[in-house]
């Protein structure tokens, strides 16, 4: 079983709509979660990042991290062609972040 | 410009040619490390640096050597390059506390052996 598991997608959403991505890890050890965007041709950008369980928001973007079920989520409001990407989640264990195999964001205008 | 800066950013080379792909980093990061990415597999760690002179293996290392003489430079090295080290590679560094800020990635190296 892999550490931590992402849908690939590609996912497909119209613009304005609420987008929801997801996923879930073995390890109860890690403690910080965080979401990179990776664009075409581009390296992983960090998003956001948050520290054991609850929400955090940064404008469209809300991470949210629920430890009790090792289930992780990046939810994006008015979503907008300009999100289109892949989105990667990535968790620290000890002195290495593990990732996600990213999930594939389309959103059509 | 904070950046992590690869060369090249293509490469098409034959099996068994001998080949570097630098990495450097402007942001006198502690941290260094080398990631491949494929397809389904998502971004697997190939080594890693924690500081000068100090490097360790990441999850793939097979095929692979790595140097770091000095804090911003960190090249990745293909002695015998074969098919299967056909991929995306990327270099990324943080602080010594990549809590702060995470990694930042440099633009990827594609590379094709043939």
């Amino acid at each position: 079983q892999k550490e931590v598991e992402q849908d690939p997608g590609p996912l497909s959403v119209p613009e304005g709509a609420i987008v929801s991505l997801n996923c879930t890890y073995s390890n109860s050890a890690f403690q910080y979660f965080m979401w990179y965007r990776q664009y075409s041709r581009k390296g992983p950008e960090l998003l956001m990042y948050t520290y054991s369980s609850g929400n955090k928001e940064d404008g469209r973007f809300t991470a949210q991290v629920d430890k009790s079920s090792k289930y992780i989520s990046l939810f994006i409001r008015d979503s907008q062609p300009s999100d289109s990407a892949t989105y990667l989640c990535a968790m620290l264990n000890t002195d290495k972040l593990i990732f996600g195999t990213g999930t594939r964001l389309q959103v059509f205008p | 410009e904070a950046q992590v800066t690869q060369n090249p950013r293509y490469l098409i080379t034959v099996t068994g040619k001998k080949l570097t792909v630098t990495c450097s980093q402007n942001m006198n990061h502690e941290y260094m490390s080398w990631y491949r990415q494929d397809p389904g597999l998502g971004l697997r760690q190939i080594y890693y640096s924690m500081n000068v002179e100090v490097t360790d293996k990441g999850d793939v290392p097979e095929g692979y050597k790595v140097s770091r003489k000095e804090k911003r430079n960190f090249p990745l090295i293909l002695e015998s390059p074969s098919p299967n080290q056909t991929s995306l590679y990327f270099c990324a560094s943080s602080l010594r506390d990549s809590r702060v800020d995470g990694y930042t990635f440099g633009s990827g190296t594609r590379l094709t052996v043939v």
